[in-house]
């Protein structure tokens, strides 16, 4: 049962443009929500997060939007660049018993072209 | 900080040898994880500690998998034997709160 989906294995971009990304869960216990980018041969590395009390949270050129009703989150890149070519993960927590355990989907390629 | 470190890098064995993966977290982190990651089944937890007690090993694939967290600062994760399936690049992550900080992993070749 995978709880946490990213439907889009991969898209490509052209420099400038927005990225959207998206990512889409099952389980309604989940309140933090969070974004990694990673680059081969090294670990992911966190990007940013929201909380399920907010649907939105700006960090420079990434905004995540969260969309509770739908169980529905997205990452927005403006404007994408070269650099930003990476593997994202979104991730997914809830708290009680499993709190600081994160369930992960299964990546999406971005490719950005210069 | 330096941030979580694994190692070895990257480790070639054969199939029936044992594999001893270690982890140093984040200083003050009381939360550490250990992760596999494959091209069928993305990124897996495996086990999780907190304040060095395993809480959750549900993702251990099977006994020949353990793992240890004697102190804060350290923590290993053994396969014995392994088998060419167990290859994969394993991550060690560890967290203060809910965002979980990952080392660069090591890649594990077992032939």
């Amino acid at each position: 049962d995978q709880q946490v989906k990213q439907n889009s294995p991969s898209l490509s971009v052209q420099e400038g443009r927005i990225s959207i990304l998206n990512c889409d869960y099952t389980n309604s216990m989940f309140d933090y929500f969070l974004w990694y980018k990673k680059y081969p041969a090294e670990g992911p590395t966190f990007l940013i997060s929201i909380s399920s009390i907010k649907d939105k949270n700006e960090d420079g050129r990434f905004t995540v939007f969260l969309n509770k009703s739908a169980k529905h989150l997205s990452l927005h890149i403006v404007p994408s660049q070269p650099g930003d070519s990476a593997v994202y993960f979104c991730a997914a927590s809830h708290g009680g018993t499993s709190y600081g355990k994160l369930t992960f989907g299964q990546g999406t390629i971005l490719t950005v072209h210069p | 900080d330096a941030g979580v470190i694994q190692s070895p890098r990257h480790e070639v064995t054969e199939m029936g040898q044992e594999v001893t993966l270690r982890c140093k977290p984040i200083s003050g982190h009381d939360y550490l994880f250990w992760y596999r990651q494959t091209m069928m089944r993305g990124l897996e937890l495996l086990i999780y500690f907190n304040n060095n007690v395993p809480i959750d090993d549900s993702g251990m694939p099977e006994d020949r998998f353990s793992a240890k967290m004697p102190n804060a600062s350290f923590s290993t994760l053994k396969i014995q034997p392994s088998e060419p399936r167990d290859s994969a690049v394993y991550f060690c992550a560890s967290s203060l709160q809910e965002t979980q900080y990952f080392g660069p992993g090591t890649r594990l070749l077992v032939l």
